[in-house]
């Protein structure tokens, strides 16, 4: 069965840098689009983009092109969400999230979630 | 860039109703490419339906989808008692490749 193991909450002051992790498990981690969902308090789901681990080709949702960086490290299965400078906007819980069916990008598995707080 | 408009925001039923949620699109989705997701408080969403119409493995007959083009519903035929939840509509068929909805939560009345 599909597993996807989050990093665990982080609490971290504005301008510090961040980076958490995915790991997928129970399938062929190369040949499915895994991606990540913010969800910032007591708010909705945002698609934030996506990477295929085989060849690292990432697409990213318009509003964070340039605000976050996803990438996956295929030797452990584990893919990752970072920031470079985190704002007090960037409190949310953050899933990541397995596409099923090449690269339509609806999402069967979820990760736990890994709750960020960016407070000073 | 396709929008999603989810209606009722809330929808106050009781357990056996019939609840029918709505998602319109700003213009059409792409090959019915619409799912739809519940979550429930402290939990990660869970995926019920995709392709507008298509069951996701485990869900129970009750949940339904349907529609095409702009419009398209989510029907819950019986309410049970884990069905109040909030529940989302997603396109993954067309710029930027993946949209939400706001959601609607739906509430023991």
């Amino acid at each position: 069965e599909v597993q996807l193991v989050q990093s665990g909450a982080e609490v971290k002051k504005p301008g510090e840098s961040l980076k958490i992790s995915c790991k997928g498990s129970g399938y062929s981690f190369t040949s499915y689009w895994i991606g990540w969902v913010r969800q910032m308090p007591g708010k909705g789901l945002e698609w934030m983009g996506i990477i295929y681990p085989g060849d690292s080709d990432t697409r990213y949702s318009p509003s964070f092109q340039g605000q976050v960086t996803i990438s996956a490290d295929k030797s452990i299965s584990t893919a990752y969400l970072q920031w470079s400078s985190l704002k007090a906007s960037d409190t949310a819980m953050y899933y990541c999230v397995w596409a099923p069916y090449g690269d339509l990008f609806y999402f069967d598995y979820w990760g736990q979630g890994t709750l960020v707080t960016v407070s000073s | 860039e396709i929008v999603l408009t989810q209606s009722p925001g809330t929808l106050s039923l009781s357990p056996g109703e019939r609840a029918t949620l709505s998602c319109r699109a700003s213009q059409s989705v792409s090959s019915s490419y619409l799912a739809w997701y519940q979550q429930k408080p402290g939990q990660a969403p869970r995926l019920l339906i995709y392709g507008a119409s298509s069951r996701a493995t485990g869900i129970p007959d009750r949940f339904s989808g349907s529609g095409s083009g702009t419009d398209f519903t989510l029907t819950i035929s019986r309410l049970e008692p884990e069905d109040f939840a909030v529940y989302y509509c997603q396109q993954y068929g067309s710029s930027p490749l993946c949209t939400f909805g706001q959601g609607t939560k739906l509430e023991i009345k």
